[in-house]
């Protein structure tokens, strides 16, 4: 098994520039979660999905910040405009109906707003 | 990028002798327990998990126990090596739903 994947893994961009990370969680998994993680907030849970519908997204900062999820093996966490404020590592998270609390994550992308 | 933030705690061990990280959770109602290990440039590793009806399980050179009457949570690892060196997680669920409340962190040194 792949794991969590996400892309990019580095992303450089100037403020006011949109940003698209991207996840593909584990084959079979059925709940999706977005975190940011800074020095200042540690893990920081954005949204997260159950069987692509979008279940809680209490802790997404504002409008700026979008997810989706058009399907079972694909998310995309959009910010527009970013801000250097969202320099951050975000990850995403898997976990599957069996074993519902225990998260996988993916390695991250580490991203910088200059 | 980012402003200065705080520093986490940190455990500093010899190699070879055992370590013992704790965790402290505020919700009485979580259910189900893990430590995840974060090694610098990745994403946290799921290493083991506990629920409330147990208050001691262990894996490879692994040990967690729960002491739900002070709401503690403590991950010992055995004959610590250098590979453990990482960032340490507690998270709980409350199992009303999937989500994981996880905690600040310790930093886990291993001296060589």
């Amino acid at each position: 098994d792949a794991g969590v994947i996400q892309s990019p893994r580095h992303e450089v961009t100037e403020m006011g520039q949109e940003v698209t990370l991207r996840c593909k969680p584990i084959s079979g998994h059925n709940s999706l979660f977005w975190y940011r993680q800074t020095m200042m907030r540690g893990l920081e849970l954005l949204i997260y999905f159950n069987n692509n519908v979008p279940i809680d997204d209490s802790g997404m900062p504002e409008d700026r910040f979008s997810a989706k999820m058009p399907n079972a093996s694909f998310s995309t966490l959009k910010i527009q405009p970013s801000e250097p404020r969202d320099s951050a590592v975000y990850f995403c998270a898997t976990n599957s109906r069996g074993r519902r609390e225990t998260q996988y994550f993916g390695p991250g992308t580490r991203l910088l707003v200059l | 990028g980012e402003s200065v933030g705080l520093h986490l705690p940190t455990l500093s061990v010899q190699e070879g002798d055992n370590s013992i990280i704790n965790c402290a959770y505020s919700n009485s109602a979580s259910d189900y327990f893990i430590w995840y290990k974060q090694e610098s440039g990745k994403g946290p590793q799921f290493i083991i998990d506990i629920r409330s009806n147990m208050d001691k399980r262990q894996g490879q050179r692994v040990t967690v126990l729960l002491n739900k009457t002070v709401k503690h949570l403590s991950l010992q690892i055995a004959a610590t090596q250098p590979g453990d060196s990482a960032v340490y997680f507690c998270a709980e669920n409350t199992g009303a739903n999937s989500k994981l409340t996880f905690g600040k962190g310790i930093t886990l040194s291993v001296r060589p």
